[in-house]
């Protein structure tokens, strides 16, 4: 079964150093969304791609964090620099359309910012 | 702004009964609402995917149900065993001009006693 990829697992950094983590997609998945989770809360979503093209950052705090996709294909999530708020599990997740198609996610990079 | 409810937080039964997971949502203009399981540090794994149109998905022992016009869907588990332990999120995705973001729920945390 095809899978979204993401590295690393875990992350420890410490406070005001840089850190990026990696998505790769379902093959053929258009739409790529990086969602960020504090741990007993549900998901919120950081940005959305629509090939490489950002649909949706408003909730992105751009002073500290950039997304891209260069290629449409995979995608890195950076943050610079890293804060002891953004301790949290970083998600990514893939559809094929941006409307009636279930999400898959990946299994999430642990980030621990100390 | 979409709002996602999820009753109860927590929710501890032993072996083999069965039980109904609530989630309730503010605003009816969705294209589908998703159900997740997610184990302790994992990702999210997708269980059931219901469009608008529809009003249930089964799949195995699990059942879930969607009334958008009363803006609730239910997860129904039968026979519940250990392995079903998690925490289950429920997720909806709105219809909007721009953008598709999954809005969930803060997840309801099982656990199946043997």
């Amino acid at each position: 079964e095809a899978e979204v990829a993401q590295s690393p697992r875990y992350k420890i950094t410490e406070k005001s150093q840089a850190v990026a983590f990696w998505c790769d997609p379902i093959s053929g998945h258009a739409t790529l969304y990086w969602y960020r989770q504090i741990l007993g809360q549900g998901p919120e979503l950081l940005v959305q791609f629509q090939d490489e093209s950002v649909v949706d950052d408003s909730q992105l705090p751009k002073d500290r964090f950039s997304a891209e996709r260069l290629k449409g294909v995979d995608s890195t999530l950076k943050i610079q620099p890293a804060e002891l708020g953004d301790s949290a599990m970083y998600l990514c997740a893939s559809s094929f359309g941006p409307h009636n198609d279930g999400y898959t996610f990946g299994s999430g990079t642990r980030l621990t910012v100390v | 702004k979409q709002e996602v409810t999820q009753i109860p937080a927590a929710l501890s039964v032993p072996e083999g009964e069965n039980l109904v997971l609530n989630c309730s949502f503010t605003d009816s203009a969705i294209y589908n609402l998703q159900w997740f399981r997610q184990d302790p540090g994992k990702g999210l794994t997708s269980l059931l995917l219901i469009q608008s149109s529809q009003r249930e998905q089964t799949s195995g022992r699990l059942n879930a149900s969607l009334d958008k016009s009363s803006g609730r869907s239910t997860l129904y588990i039968a026979a519940s065993q250990p392995g079903d332990s998690a925490t289950y999120l429920c997720a909806v995705r709105p219809i909007e001009t721009s953008g598709s973001r999954l809005t969930f729920g803060e997840g309801t945390q099982l656990t199946v006693n043997p």
